[in-house]
């Protein structure tokens, strides 16, 4: 069973352009995190989303962020007009569907975004 | 005041040692605990749930005071790769109860040999 994919793992844009990162989560997980580690400091919630759904968004900033997760295909958070404050590790996590209060979430190896 | 607080460390013990690392949380109404354990900014990987009563995995032992909006986890006998950055986690409760975690900033383990 093959744990959560991210890719890319490693994206460099220029300050302006478009980021575009992917999350697969476990085979039979249905809910899908996303977390962003700024250089130095701790994991920070941006959004929960189920499929076809955002189920929670307070984590994400008000502008140039969004998120998706489709009927088919992977989780996207799209980042665009990318500022150099947006450089960090972004970290997708899933779960399965809910079973209870203490769902444990397992992490991507996540996609280390550079804006120069 | 930080929803989930720890000791950033670092803490350097020799190989051997006991070492222990707490943290506090600030919402009471919180249900799920967690110890993740993190390497050289990798992705986080769950080390231990944590239980009111108390549980034990191998070496390490994790403890809830409810009372105290505390957690701990103690590491016996350390490992030279238990060097680490150690990450005390809460699910946050919100009305939806969205099953968010809130992470507190970590506390770094050196095991020197």
């Amino acid at each position: 069973n093959a744990g959560v994919m991210q890719n890319p793992r490693h994206l460099v844009r220029r300050r302006g352009q478009e980021a575009r990162l992917r999350c697969s989560p476990m085979k039979g997980h249905s809910h899908v995190y996303w977390y962003r580690q700024l250089p130095e400091e701790g994991l920070k919630f941006m959004v929960y989303l189920q499929k076809e759904n955002i189920i929670d968004e307070s984590g994400m900033p008000k502008e140039r962020f969004s998120a998706e997760f489709p009927k088919e295909g992977p989780s996207i958070l799209r980042i665009q007009q990318v500022v150099r404050g947006d450089s960090a590790a972004y970290f997708c996590a899933s779960s399965p569907p809910r079973t209870g209060l203490k769902d444990t979430q397992y992490f991507g190896p996540g996609t280390r975004l550079t804006v120069l | 005041r930080k929803e989930v607080e720890q000791d950033p460390g670092p803490f350097n013990v020799p190989e051997g040692a006991t070492v222990a690392f707490n943290c506090t949380y600030s919402n009471s109404a919180s249900q799920s605990f967690f110890w993740y354990r993190q390497d050289c900014r990798k992705e986080p990987k769950l080390l231990m749930s944590v239980y009111s009563s108390g549980n034990e995995d191998g070496r390490f032992t994790a403890q809830l005071n409810r009372a105290s909006q505390y957690i701990s986890l103690l590491i016996r006998d350390s490992k030279l790769s238990d060097s680490a950055t150690y990450l005390c986690v809460v699910n946050s409760l919100t009305g939806s109860n969205t099953g968010k975690l809130i992470f507190g900033q970590g506390t770094t383990l050196q095991v020197k040999p």
